[in-house]
């Protein structure tokens, strides 16, 4: 059936530098895709989202660009920070129900 | 801090039982969202109520059900309860019945089943 996945199961970064975490969908008919963080004990936090009908968006220190062609999208953490050490996943809607459908997560680690 | 609590933090309990876990939304939400995450399927959509009535409906076991009361907390009942269904269960909340608005969860609720 249609998934949600990510290319990469662990990112470790330097303090400073920017990284992005990468996330593949199958479904098409997908028109709304949310960035979630997840610090270790505590439940999924909002980051940011999209709807198909941008490219790109920008939050504080965050981007995410959605290439609907390859059906790619990612997250972009400038200036990444101790404290964004977490595990990252996307999910997509798929747009005839409220049926989020989640992808398995990307550790990012912050090195000091 | 969310806004959403769930309770208990921890439970532990045997194969075959029923347990019964509970969630206050937010302030002002009236939809509750319920998933549940494994170490092997990640985090999964089981149900979502709004103001009461059953929104929307995902990868929910017949085992489990859900309610919403009118003070717009709601209860997730697991029953005949199976090694697998160890995991730890999340709630969120958001203000409209759609998923296309920003949602809250709870620090969720670990469930062992020995």
């Amino acid at each position: 059936g249609e998934s949600v996945g990510l290319h990469l199961p662990t990112l470790s970064v330097q303090e400073g530098d920017n990284s992005i975490i990468n996330c593949a969908y199958s479904n098409s008919a997908s028109d709304y895709f949310i960035w979630y963080k997840q610090e270790s004990g505590k439940g999924p936090q909002f980051i940011i989202d999209i709807r198909s009908n941008m490219d790109k968006r920008q939050g504080q220190r965050v981007t995410v660009l959605l290439n609907k062609t390859v059906k790619h999208l990612s997250l972009q953490i400038a200036a990444t920070q101790p404290g964004d050490s977490a595990v990252y996943f996307c999910a997509e809607r798929s747009g005839n129900n409220n049926d989020m459908r989640f992808g398995a997560g990307t550790r990012l680690t912050v090195k000091p | 801090d969310s806004g959403v609590t769930q309770t208990p933090k921890h439970l532990i309990t045997a194969t075959g039982q029923r347990v019964t876990l509970r969630c206050s939304p937010r302030s002002g939400d009236l939809s509750v969202y319920w998933y549940q995450q494994s170490l092997d399927q990640g985090l999964q959509f089981l149900i979502q109520y709004y103001n009461g009535e059953e929104r929307a409906k995902g990868n929910i076991l017949e085992r489990f059900s859900a309610q919403q009361f009118p003070d717009l907390h709601s209860e997730l009942n697991l029953s005949s309860l199976e090694l697998g269904d160890s995991a730890l269960y999340f709630c969120a909340s958001s203000w409209s019945s759609s998923s296309y608005n920003e949602q809250f969860f709870g620090p969720g609720t670990r469930l062992t089943v020995l």
